[in-house]
């Protein structure tokens, strides 16, 4: 399958600072990317898809100014975390699609951010 | 009712034993169908994709999808530890975000 590369895996960080997760398909141009949160034990929550070149639409109940997704070229999407609190620590995974008729998507290997 | 049920387990099988997941949906506009295999604190690594109805075979694994009853179906054949992990079905209409069912916990035991 198509790989997709996800930076950094792990990252801890102060309360109130940001973090910028990387997501980068590596052998495919990904029209689509999504960001997902998941926490323990249980299942993927989507955040926000983004398309190359567009504003991302997040979920309902996403903050779209704490959750920046910058989707700048076919191959790089951006997630930032701004002024994170202890609430945000999660396992945060992206995932990219290619152009249809590609309907499959391929994750990154995560996140687990932690905010002290 | 949810748009995909998928039954959490957890599901503890011997090793060598086939093993059963399923998922139901209710959105008849599905028509990609995937299966995604998850460890603890990694991404998921696709493992079965399938479009529209029919059966798909790779290996050991075996996606079958049944439109009409809107149930999907992973078996594995000679089930070994290694394939212990969280399993996640997902599916789509298109263009659309992947819908994700909860996930069901497999344990093989050795």
């Amino acid at each position: 399958g198509a790989v997709v590369s996800q930076h950094p895996s792990r990252v801890i960080c102060k309360s109130g600072t940001s973090v910028k997760i990387e997501c980068r398909s590596l052998d495919f141009q990904a029209t689509t990317m999504f960001w997902y949160r998941q926490f323990p034990k249980q299942s993927l929550m989507l955040m926000a898809t983004s398309n190359e070149g567009s504003k991302a639409t997040y979920e309902q109940g996403v903050e779209k100014d704490k959750f920046l997704i910058n989707h700048a070229s076919l191959t790089l999407s951006t997630l930032t975390v701004t002024s994170a609190h202890p609430e945000d620590s999660s396992f945060y995974i992206c995932s990219a699609r290619g152009q249809p008729p590609n309907t499959e998507a391929f994750f990154g290997q995560g996140t687990r951010l932690t905010v002290v | 009712q949810k748009e995909v049920e998928q039954d959490p387990g957890p599901l503890s099988v011997p090793e060598g034993a086939i093993v059963s997941l399923n998922c139901t949906y209710s959105n008849s506009a599905f028509q990609y169908f995937m299966w995604y295999r998850q460890y603890s604190r990694k991404g998921p690594e696709l493992l079965m994709y399938t479009y529209s109805s029919g059966n798909k075979e790779d290996g050991r694994f075996t996606a079958q999808v049944d439109k009409s009853s809107k149930y999907i179906s992973l078996f594995i054949r000679d089930s070994q530890p290694s394939d212990s992990a969280t399993y996640l079905c997902a599916m789509s209409s298109g263009n659309t975000p992947l819908v994700f069912g909860k996930g069901t916990r497999l344990s093989v035991i050795a």
